[in-house]
This record gives C-alpha cells, structure tokens and sequence, in this order.
C-alpha cells in the first residue's frame, strides 16, 4: 500500500492555458475523490468515480473542468482556459466501499496550481 | 444537506495543556463524522471517525472525539498537548453510503512551548 499519490505537487501556469493534473488512488480502492481547497478553507467536493463511472459532479465543476477515469484506476483532473481563481490545492482521495457503511477516504498530498 | 462548523479558525494552547477543538454538524440523517489533520504542505490524514458505534471514539496520536447527539457535537480532544501536534485540524460528516464528505472550514492549532 503506497498511498494515494499525485502528479505533479506543484503547477504554475499562465491564465487561458490548460492543466492537467493526476491521480493515482491505493490499489484496489474502487472511489476515487476529486476535491478543491482554497487558502483557509476546508476542501471542497468536485466530483467522484465509482470504478470508471463518475457518479456526481458538484456545481463548482464548471464547464471548464473535466474529469475522467478510464479504467478504473488513475484518474485525471483537467481545467481548460485557466483563470486566477482556479489557483488552489487540488486534493485527489480514494476508498474502498463495498456497498456497506460509508467509507474512508485517503487523501493524496495534492497539487497546488498558481495560475499567474 | 448536511454542513459542519467549526468554532475557532485559530486555537492555541501551551504545550502539556488540555487540546479541545469544536465541531458541529448539521445532518437530516443520523451522520458519520471524521476528524482530519493536515500538516502543511500536505495532504489530509485520518485521525478518527464515528459510525455509530461507540459514542466515545480513539483514534491516532492520543487523540478522541465524543459523538453528543442532542448537542450535536463531535469535539476532538487531546489531554495533553505536543509541538507536533501543530496542525490544521478539519472536521467532516457523511450522510452515508453514496454521500460524500462535507468539510468544516478548519481549526489551526498552535502548540506554544
């Protein structure tokens, strides 16, 4: 077990251009969390996966913001035109949840994205 | 839909000393809670949850936390404080299986020797 990691942990980028950030969640987790957290500020859910099918995406995902999981395993976040207010920590986490009780989220240590 | 607050954005306490850190929740169902802390630079790690079992919930590094239903409440404390107990400390409930977590704005800790 390595732990939810996160590639890259730091990303500048000019505003108007694109990012994309990844995720590799613990094997065999079968959830895997996308969240924003802001200076300050508690995180925020973007959207989650349950195996490939990403099963809710929150109103803060707007148009600009995709995310996929292909087959089942890593995922990507990708923002499109970047503007200054996309510079946060991006938080990727991952569960496993057989159906039972909530699950347990672990976190990865994030990517913080400046966007200049 | 369910929230939490967190009473102090900033609690500071001497190193020895008592550590108590507020969460309320706000949940229509009865809830799961958890308790993270995030050191900086990184990213957030468990340090306890409650799932409706034991009311009185142990988790890592000396820390616990009391589920009080009509206060609704799950406060985090520590008897005694350490240094490395300086964190950010972030409080999260869970309405159940399908739910996603719901984060307090955050308590930071400072530990002063």
């Amino acid at each position: 077990d390595t732990g939810v990691s996160q590639d890259p942990r730091h990303k500048i980028t000019k505003r108007g251009q694109n990012v994309t950030f990844r995720c590799d969640p613990i094997s065999e987790h079968n959830r895997l969390y996308w969240y924003r957290q802001t200076l300050g500020q508690g995180p925020e859910f973007l959207t989650y996966f349950q195996n490939e099918a990403q099963l809710e995406k929150s109103r803060l995902l707007s148009d600009r913001f995709s995310a996929e999981r292909p087959k089942g395993s890593f995922s990507t976040l990708e923002i499109q035109r970047t503007e200054q207010g996309d510079s946060a920590m991006y938080l990727c986490a991952s569960s496993f949840n057989s159906g039972g009780e909530t699950d347990t989220q672990y976190f990865g240590p994030g990517t913080r994205l400046t966007v200049l | 839909a369910q929230s939490v607050t967190q009473l102090g954005s900033h609690v500071s306490v001497s190193e020895g000393a008592l550590v108590l850190l507020r969460c309320n929740y706000s949940s229509s169902v009865p809830p799961y809670l958890f308790w993270y802390v995030q050191y900086p630079n990184q990213g957030l790690q468990l340090l306890l949850k409650y799932t409706s079992a034991a009311t009185l919930v142990k988790g890592i590094n000396g820390f616990e936390a009391e589920f009080k239903k009509s206060e609704t409440s799950f406060h985090l404390t520590k008897p005694s404080a350490h240094m490395s107990d300086a964190a950010e400390y972030f409080c999260a409930v869970s309405e159940g299986y399908g739910q996603n977590f719901v984060f307090g704005p955050g308590t930071r800790l400072s530990v002063l020797p």
